[in-house]
């Protein structure tokens, strides 16, 4: 069974760099993600998809200091020069066979 | 630019019906597989149903499979959600979203890549 496992929370400092990490359950290392920002009392918005090679391509209001990666099962995002506007519940989205499964979500507090 | 717009969220009774739509402007609505995407208060994120751009094919998560219909009307350009036999569990944000994975890239992946800002529907005795 397809699981995105996310980490349910994460803190840093103004200007600092956090690394949000997406595990792809076993079998399914090879599946691109997206990732999607919901900043507080606001709808979901698309950042980037993510591919298992590590290429990425984002959407074009995407921020620069956000970035992307992978190794493996997982996938990365990077947000660098974190800014207030960044604090915000972030998840990792895949599909399998007729569904679309989204990971639990990982909040990002500034501090 | 690009939008979507729901409509149609309210309170309902459980047990009774609702009809959400989603009006698409520009873009290319029927090169576009479509989905609904629930947001229960204060959980995560949660899919509902997809629809392919032809309409050709449907699917739908388990909890809202036989009550819920999704549909679209690519000369109108809007997406429909039909909710039937309402629970108290359906209460949620529903929002829906472009996927063009399947079209623009003939892919099989459901890639999301733009959301609309979603209707409350409250299902409430």
């Amino acid at each position: 069974q397809l699981v995105l496992t996310q980490s349910p929370s994460v803190s840093a400092s103004l200007g600092a760099s956090v690394k949000l990490t997406c595990t792809l359950s076993s079998g399914h290392s090879s599946y691109a993600i997206a990732w999607h920002q919901q900043q507080p009392e606001k709808g979901p918005r698309y950042l980037m998809k993510l591919n298992s090679d590590g290429g990425h391509s984002k959407w074009e209001g995407t921020p620069d200091r956000f970035s992307a990666s992978s190794s493996g099962a997982e996938r990365y995002l990077t947000i660098s020069s974190l800014q207030s506007e960044d604090e915000a519940d972030y998840y990792c989205q895949t599909w399998g066979t007729g569904i679309v499964i989204f990971g639990g979500g990982t909040k990002v507090t500034v501090l | 630019q690009v939008q979507l717009v729901e409509s149609g969220g309210g309170v309902v009774q459980p047990g009774r019906s609702l009809r959400l739509s989603c009006a698409a402007s520009g873009f290319t609505f029927s090169s576009y597989d479509m989905h609904w995407v629930r947001q229960a208060p204060g959980k995560g994120l949660e899919w509902v149903a997809v629809i392919w751009y032809d309409g050709r094919n449907k699917y739908y998560a388990d909890p809202v499979k036989g009550r819920f219909t999704i549909s679209r009307d690519n000369s109108m350009d809007t997406l429909y959600l039909q909710m039937n036999s309402l629970r108290a569990e359906d209460t949620a944000v529903y929002y829906c979203a472009r996927d063009p994975e399947r079209y623009y890239f003939g892919s099989s992946a459901y890639i999301i890549d733009f959301w609309g800002h979603g209707t409350l529907v409250t299902v409430s005795s």
